[in-house]
């Protein structure tokens, strides 16, 4: 059953960078969309962008300027970067794959990662 | 962007009821509507994808429906793990978004 495990730094001072790594274990990493999502505490789900095996990404725009998303498919893994981070983006933030491959089912968000809490603050 | 709208915000039953949570949006999403279920400290699991499939592994007792604005979530019997936060989610139109979420709470 495929996997998803990530990680990177919880804690964070307004203004720096937020990186997150998400790896892929048991299964396949090409023909998907990688995503990533947030939850402030206690809020609900915000979706961040995507990103494919080949590199083509999609952003949302209300965070567009701030994000850029890497893969590396010889380690089956993808990454997000947001810059300039202030207390607004203290979340969990997850990674997420499409329920398949097919790319008739883009945006529906079946495996999940366990979640990285995210803190901004001085 | 579609803005999705739950209702209700709180839903009290009790285990054996059945819980019906609603979900509209602002402008026609065709059947592009998921549901997932939250519990506290996990990550979202997919229930039901395209309005009334559901995923693989979901028992029967979780069941959707709907088209355009109006879904519906249905619980036909709500067991004791049921009790959680269910968010529906649209992908019509990019980018993909989530409702406020409808909590299900133990009377």
């Amino acid at each position: 059953q495929v996997q998803l495990q990530q990680w990177g730094a919880g804690l964070l001072k307004p203004s720096e960078t937020l990186s997150l790594t998400c790896a892929v274990y048991d299964g396949s990493f090409t023909g998907y969309y990688w995503s990533w999502i947030r939850q402030p505490p206690g809020k609900g789900l915000e979706w961040i962008a995507e990103i494919n095996h080949g590199g083509s990404t999609n952003y949302n725009p209300s965070l567009r300027s701030r994000v850029t998303l890497s893969v590396d498919t010889s380690k089956k893994q993808f990454s997000l970067r947001l810059s300039s981070v202030t207390a607004a983006d203290t979340a969990v933030y997850y990674c997420a794959r499409d329920l398949d491959d097919s790319g008739a089912y883009r945006g529906i968000f079946h495996i999940w990662g366990q979640g990285t809490v995210v803190t901004v603050s001085s | 962007e579609i803005v999705l709208t739950q209702s209700p915000a709180t839903l009290s039953l009790s285990p054996g009821e059945r819980a019906t949570l609603s979900c509209r949006a602002s402008q026609s999403v065709n059947i592009h509507l998921a549901w997932y279920q939250q519990k506290p400290g996990q990550a979202p699991r997919l229930l039901i994808y395209d309005a009334a499939n559901r995923a693989t592994g979901i028992p029967a007792r979780f069941s959707g429906s709907g088209s355009g604005t109006d879904f519906t979530l249905t619980i036909s019997s709500l067991e004791p793990e049921d009790f959680a936060v269910y968010y529906c989610q649209q992908r019509s139109y990019w980018p993909p978004s989530f409702g406020p979420g409808t909590k299900v709470e133990i009377k």
